[in-house]
């Protein structure tokens, strides 16, 4: 079964950092895309940000809300995709999403976590 | 950034109902144009993408439909599990952007 597992969300404090982690199975993790998207309470949806595959040389694109503070990785070898995320705001708070891309006229989003919950309080 | 902007809002149907969604993109995508669903408290589906290509086991009622700037997403006959807020997305090109959503309630 292709499945994906956030872990890592939690209460922090503004300023402060966390590493979220998604857990991949059931599929060549290493071929695909990856990316994070999030959603704050009551909130519509806002794309974080992408890493491509070993072919594309893992390379990274971020919104412009995050830039400079979070980092997207990955861990080939153990099917893990991270999302470290520094310098937190209030406004970060949010549940994160990492979700599996498709390739078929271009990259497209086809399967999400179930996410995890950030809450960036003093 | 690529702004994408849905209608209605929200909208209240009864079952067996025919629904038609829309998304408009502030300026021209192709067919790099996406539908989600999303459940209260779950994570959101993936319904089509390249503008009217089904996911894998989504079911036939859902089509979508458009090009350049206008799209639209079609529930052929509203079931109860059919209620639910949908989001259209492109991905032509960074910074990838949702649109507002659209909440479908039961009449």
């Amino acid at each position: 079964e292709v499945q994906l597992v956030e872990s890592g969300g939690g209460l922090v404090q503004p300023g402060g950092s966390l590493r979220l982690s998604c857990a991949a199975s059931g599929f060549t993790f290493s071929d695909h895309y990856m990316d994070w998207v999030r959603q704050a309470p009551g909130k519509g949806l806002e794309w974080v940000g992408r890493t491509r595959n070993k072919a594309n040389s893992y390379t990274t694109e971020y919104a412009a809300s995050v830039k400079g503070r979070f980092t997207i990785s990955r861990d080939d070898s153990k099917n893990l995709l991270f999302l470290q995320m520094n310098s937190l705001k209030t406004e970060d708070t949010a549940v994160y999403y990492c979700v599996k891309l498709l390739y078929d006229q271009g990259w497209c989003f086809e399967l999400w976590g179930r996410g995890t919950l950030v809450t960036v309080s003093s | 950034d690529i702004q994408m902007t849905q209608s209605p809002s929200s909208l209240s149907a009864s079952v067996g109902d025919r629904v038609i969604i829309t998304c408009r993109a502030s300026q021209g995508i192709s067919n790099y144009l996406a539908w989600f669903q999303q459940k209260p408290g779950k994570a959101p589906k993936s319904l089509i993408y390249a503008t009217s290509s089904l996911q894998s086991g989504v079911p036939s009622k859902f089509s979508g439909s458009g090009s350049g700037t206008d799209f639209t997403l079609t529930i052929s006959s509203l079931q109860p599990e059919d209620f639910a807020t949908y989001y259209c997305q492109q991905y032509k090109s960074y910074p990838l952007t949702f649109g507002g959503g659209t909440k479908v309630e039961i009449k």
